[in-house]
């Protein structure tokens, strides 16, 4: 199965801060990675498709990027509101899998 | 856009069985199909399967094959998890999301179900 490496597994910024989050796949998933974001005690929610697709009303702080195996979630300017646990998934082999999860936590 | 409404929160013993469900309204049913997700109490995500609802076709990870059945009724647009043989390891939220297929996101979550296993 296709392995999702995520970096770091925690971190702690302030707000206005940017913050960057990594996924490494360990074989070409093409662009077919996702990221989530995890409320503390709420479902998860897409927040970017196909590496780099902002979905539907997710603010536009968020963005992401692909190099090669290497996916970047990025906050630009960090909200209170977006603590929380951030997941990469790739979609892209018949056995889909998540990276392990960044939680993210407010200074 | 839609949204997802999951059954409630269910308590089994050892070697039992669960089914949850999951209802989809607000969007065409046979649009979307089914992934299954869980999550281990204080762990990351884990994705378990998929189910067309066109015509249901399933594919499952290949740690819970043989142990879950993954269905759909369109006339109820309801969509279906039987996990079997239950552990305590089975102690998850489990959450029903709309997408599946090659290169599809997870676009739409249930608020997840509630599963205990214990003696």
């Amino acid at each position: 199965d296709i392995q999702m490496t995520q970096s770091p597994s925690s971190l702690s910024a302030s707000v206005g801060d940017r913050v960057t989050i990594t996924c490494r796949a360990s074989a070409s998933v093409d662009t077919y990675v996702n990221w989530y974001q995890q409320k503390p005690g709420k479902a998860p929610k897409l927040l970017i498709y196909s590496a780099s697709k902002l979905q539907s009303a997710v603010p536009a702080r968020f963005s992401g990027s692909r190099s090669g195996t290497d996916f970047t979630l990025t906050i630009s300017g960090l909200q209170r509101e977006d603590l929380g646990t951030y997941y990469c998934q790739q979609s892209y082999s018949t056995q889909w899998t998540f990276g392990q999860g960044t939680k993210v936590e407010i200074k | 856009q839609g949204q997802l409404v999951q059954s409630g929160p269910e308590v089994k013993k050892p070697g039992a069985s669960v089914m949850v469900s999951c209802e989809a309204s607000g969007y065409t049913f046979l649009t979307y199909s089914f992934s299954w997700v869980r999550q281990a109490p204080g762990q990351g995500l884990e994705w378990m399967g998929w189910v067309s609802t066109s015509n249901g076709a399933t594919n499952y990870a290949r740690r819970f094959q043989g142990r879950v059945t993954m269905t759909t009724d369109p006339s109820t647009t309801t969509a279906y998890l039987e996990v079997r043989s239950l552990t305590s390891d089975d102690t998850a939220i489990y959450y029903c999301v709309r997408g599946a297929g090659f290169g599809e996101p997870l676009d739409l979550w249930g608020q997840g179900t509630q599963v205990t296993v214990s003696s």
